[in-house]
């Protein structure tokens, strides 16, 4: 069974903080790794990271994709109370058609204070 | 327009109710989907729209039937929904067909259903 694992559930850091947020998964036929965050509403596009793009940065925030290890890491230095949300990793899976599929891990909620 | 828009952003329903939901995107995007969050918990896959085919339904019950009339726009009707329904649920569009691509999503606001 598809396994997407995040880590820590929760966690609470003062602002200037640098945090990191763990991904770790059990799929077959991996494809892509995507990050997320989500404040009060909808999910928010992050990062994408595949087998030929296994680093990405933008601005504070920065992902690296260890497939050896099979686990993903989300950086954000200098955090800011606008930081606060829950960050979720999911996972794609399949080589396409019906086996194809997309399982979220269950996210980590980062609360950033003043 | 780089946007998924999503209406209502409310809606409380009777049980015996007959609802929609509309998801719209003008990104030229080829994979549409509906899902379902409850509170504290990740969204749950409901639909997978592709190329305006229903590619996905991830065994949700029939009380929840989506369409896609076209390929910019997702509806979710709904019909004699039960209490434990309400949550938020979410449109979202990919750039790629399903099974395409690398899963890339966009999420629309949601809408917020309580089911009285």
């Amino acid at each position: 069974e598809d396994k997407v694992v995040q880590s820590p559930l929760s966690l609470v850091v003062h602002e200037g903080d640098t945090v990191t947020l763990n991904c770790s998964y059990e799929v077959t036929n991996f494809r892509s790794l995507l990050w997320y965050k989500q404040e009060k509403k909808a999910p928010t596009f992050l990062f994408m990271l595949t087998s030929s793009g296994i680093e990405k940065k933008s601005g504070r925030l920065s992902s690296i994709l260890d497939k050896k290890e099979l686990s993903s890491i989300l950086n954000i230095t200098a955090t800011q109370t606008g930081d606060s949300a829950i960050y979720l990793c999911a996972l794609l899976k399949g080589s396409g058609g019906s086996n194809y599929k997309l399982t979220f891990g269950k996210g980590t909620l980062l609360t950033v204070n003043p | 327009d780089t946007e998924v828009t999503q209406t209502p952003k409310h809606l409380v329903m009777g049980m015996t109710n007959k609802k929609s939901l509309k998801c719209e995107q003008h990104m030229g995007h080829r994979a549409m989907y509906w899902y379902k969050q409850k509170a504290k918990k990740p969204p749950e896959l409901m639909f997978v729209y592709s190329y305006e085919k229903l590619s996905i339904n991830e065994s949700v019950p029939s009380r929840f039937s989506p369409e896609c009339p076209n390929s910019s726009l997702l509806n979710l009707h709904l019909h004699a929904l039960q209490p434990e329904d309400s949550a938020l649920y979410l449109c979202a569009s990919s750039p790629d067909g399903w099974g395409q691509g690398s899963g890339e999503q966009y999420f629309g606001p949601g809408t917020r259903l309580t089911v009285t």
